[in-house]
């Protein structure tokens, strides 16, 4: 099965600009994760949706984060305006059902300059 | 509120070493515990799971006990090769709340 598409890869912007990140989970997975990895650390969760409704968006600064999952499938994260400590690397993972394992995109690593 | 302790790295060994990767935890209840593993431009990969307490994961030759007593969960292999590259995070999930807390993760490197 084709797994968690990520894009970009790679993104490199000025602080205060705006960015956009892009995942498409597997095929028939309802739930669907956004985490954020910092250097050396292990990944925090920003935002978890089933289906389309976010029900856990607790750990994600809202005054400069959004998200949305549009049918309950692909889902973008954005981020307006960025700054230097924005700086990670994004994963987007996605389970077929609450309780089942997480399968991770290769993540998109931002760098705010 | 969950946390999760990992042994420092950066790790090096040889091949064919006996690898352990110690991994402490603290949770409500009883939680589900994980290893996971990133190998060079990948995305994080299930490793193995233990769902409750004397419970063994196992895959690839790696293996962890769930020890509820020690609120523990190692990560050991008998025989290191130098696939086995790779930074691995123990991870958990509490019981009702599905988001899963990392820990810090561990860079392990095999030489030939």
């Amino acid at each position: 099965e084709a797994g968690v598409v990520q894009s970009p890869r790679y993104k490199i912007i000025e602080k205060k600009q705006p960015v956009a990140f892009w995942c498409n989970p597997i095929s028939g997975h309802n739930t669907l994760y956004w985490y954020r990895q910092n250097l050396g650390q292990g990944p925090e969760l920003l935002i978890r949706y089933e289906n389309e409704e976010a029900v856990d968006d607790s750990q994600l600064p809202k005054d400069r984060f959004s998200a949305e999952r549009l049918k309950g499938v692909d889902s973008t994260l954005k981020i307006q305006p960025a700054e230097l400590g924005d700086s990670a690397v994004y994963l987007c993972a996605s389970s077929l059902a609450r309780d089942s394992p997480l399968h991770f995109g290769n993540g998109t690593r931002l760098t705010v300059t | 509120g969950d946390s999760v302790t990992q042994m420092e790295g950066p790790v090096t060994l040889s091949e064919e070493a006996f690898l352990t990767i110690n991994c402490t935890y603290t949770a409500t209840g009883y939680p589900s515990l994980f290893w996971y593993v990133q190998y060079p431009g990948e995305g994080l990969q299930l490793l193995l799971k233990a769902t409750k307490a004397d419970d063994k994961g196992s895959n690839k030759g790696f293996e962890a006990t769930y020890r509820k007593e020690t609120t523990s969960f190692h990560l050991e292999k008998g025989s290191v090769q130098v696939s086995d590259s790779a930074v691995y995070f123990c991870a958990l999930t509490s019981f009702g709340n599905e988001k899963l807390t990392f820990g810090t993760g561990t860079r392990l490197t095999i030489i030939p």
